[in-house]
């Protein structure tokens, strides 16, 4: 089974608006981290938030871990088109391979 | 510098043969992944290279598939006597060291089996 999992699968908003994903896992981690994905092909790393830390930014980008609940969101402030894509969250399985969730394709309304 | 590269970026095999999926990893990065990705779906874990260590095969999903990685550097990821069901883009990644450390993907190849 799948150690991340990103709710909801598909989210669609109007440009100008905020976009929240959000991603549940199983086992304990030492990092999560988030990538995007445009067009099916290779992945962009966004953003890396280890266990000991609670929130971080980038840009318009904020990332919450919550190791007790075992999950993290990713909020992406004033979407913009650009921002339509698949969002995957990614957690580390004791520090040796990353395990990818399924998951969320953001599309962003003109 | 140059980012990870892939190829070939599209391959179309018939059923049955054997294809070679190459990948360049960035220069100094000792660890390197090979993931597989089925439309729509989320990323599949196939087999992980960190330095001299033996690889971790276990997302191999059968016997088929092989991989090597020379030197250190580039990666080779063979299916062999290839499946309908082997259809997908197959990705490579590297990292500066292990999991703990971000990413870096290649483009993908675009593999059909017909």
């Amino acid at each position: 089974s799948q150690q991340g999992e990103e709710d909801p699968q598909a989210l669609s908003i109007q440009e100008g608006e905020n976009a929240t994903m959000n991603c549940s896992y199983k086992t304990s981690i030492n990092n999560l981290q988030w990538y995007r994905q445009n067009s099916g092909r290779g992945l962009v790393h966004l953003i890396l938030i280890r266990s000991n830390e609670r929130e971080k930014h980038s840009g318009r980008l904020r990332v919450t871990l919550d190791t007790s609940k075992k999950s993290s969101s990713l909020l992406i402030t004033a979407s913009r088109a650009a921002d339509t894509a698949s969002y995957f969250c990614a957690t580390d399985i004791r520090a040796q391979k990353l395990v990818f969730g399924q998951g969320t394709r953001l599309t962003i309304n003109p | 510098g140059a980012g990870v590269s892939q190829s070939p970026s599209n391959k179309v095999t018939e059923k049955g043969k054997d294809v070679e999926l190459r990948c360049d990893p960035i220069s100094g990065h000792t660890a390197l992944y090979w993931y597989r990705q089925s439309l729509g779906q989320g990323l599949e874990f196939l087999i992980y290279f960190q330095g001299n260590s033996a690889p971790d095969k276990s997302g191999l999903p059968s016997d088929r598939f092989s991989a090597e990685r020379t030197g250190g550097s580039v990666s080779t990821l063979t299916i062999q006597r290839t499946q309908q069901e082997d259809s997908a883009v197959y990705l490579c990644a590297s990292s500066l060291k292990g999991a703990t450390y971000e990413q870096y993907f290649g483009p993908g190849t675009r593999l059909t089996v017909t």
